[in-house]
């Protein structure tokens, strides 16, 4: 079993619609970050967090420490957000970072 | 704008031929990594530097692959003898680290081919 896992690993919404992707994971962390991958393939970093919840633009990341769990949720979805969208968790033994195998995400016009 | 750079952004090498492959993080940033990116594989962490000391590098293959950072601004990958297995993206990242965990900045990627 992984030590992260995301789901789902695929998903196609139409234009305009609420998106969630959800990330569960095994080890104890310090922190969780998303990050965006560009079907051109630059890595943009999202969102870092360790509680509670963050917000930017039309994009909101929140995590439950205590259920091993965050959610990266696009509210009125674009076509522009197409991407591969990553969690990767810090270990809080070593700070190593665990990536999942990331969410590709298609959004329709 | 700070960004952290990657030469060259392409390279196409015959097999048993060095690749080197270099990175300038950010100005100020303490902790470097290389990761490698293919299909069948996503992305796996090669090294990584803090305060120019290498901290991890288990997921380099260690008889091709060498990770150095001769100076705060300059992290180098090298592939000698290069094999058409190792043709991925090379990433490069950057990042300050902080408490909890720190922000990585990627770079824009090598694409490397070997043929």
């Amino acid at each position: 079993k992984n030590e992260v896992e995301q789901s789902p690993q695929n998903l196609t919404a139409q234009e305009g619609e609420f998106i969630t992707i959800n990330c569960s994971y095994s080890v104890g962390i310090s922190a969780l970050h998303w990050l965006q991958q560009h079907p051109g393939g630059g890595i943009v970093s999202l969102f870092m967090l360790s509680s509670g919840k963050k917000k930017h633009g039309r994009l909101i990341a929140t995590i439950n420490i205590q259920e091993k769990h965050s959610s990266l949720h696009i509210t009125a979805s674009h076509p522009r957000d197409s991407a591969v969208y990553i969690c990767a968790v810090y270990m809080d033994s070593n700070y190593q970072l665990i990536w999942g195998a990331g969410t590709k995400l298609i959004i329709k016009p | 704008d700070a960004r952290v750079t990657q030469t060259p952004r392409h390279k196409v090498t015959e097999m048993g031929q060095e690749v080197t492959m270099r990175c300038q993080p950010i100005l100020g940033h303490n902790t470097v990594f290389w990761y490698r990116q293919t299909m069948m594989q996503g992305l796996e962490l090669l090294a990584y530097f803090r305060n120019r000391a290498p901290l991890d590098d288990s997921g380099m293959p260690k008889d091709r692959f060498s990770a150095e950072m001769p100076d705060a601004t300059l992290a180098t990958l090298k592939i000698q003898p290069s094999e058409p297995r190792d043709s991925a993206v090379y990433f490069c990242a950057s990042g300050l680290v902080l408490l909890a965990g720190y922000e990585q900045y990627f770079g824009p990627g090598t694409r490397l081919t070997v043929t």
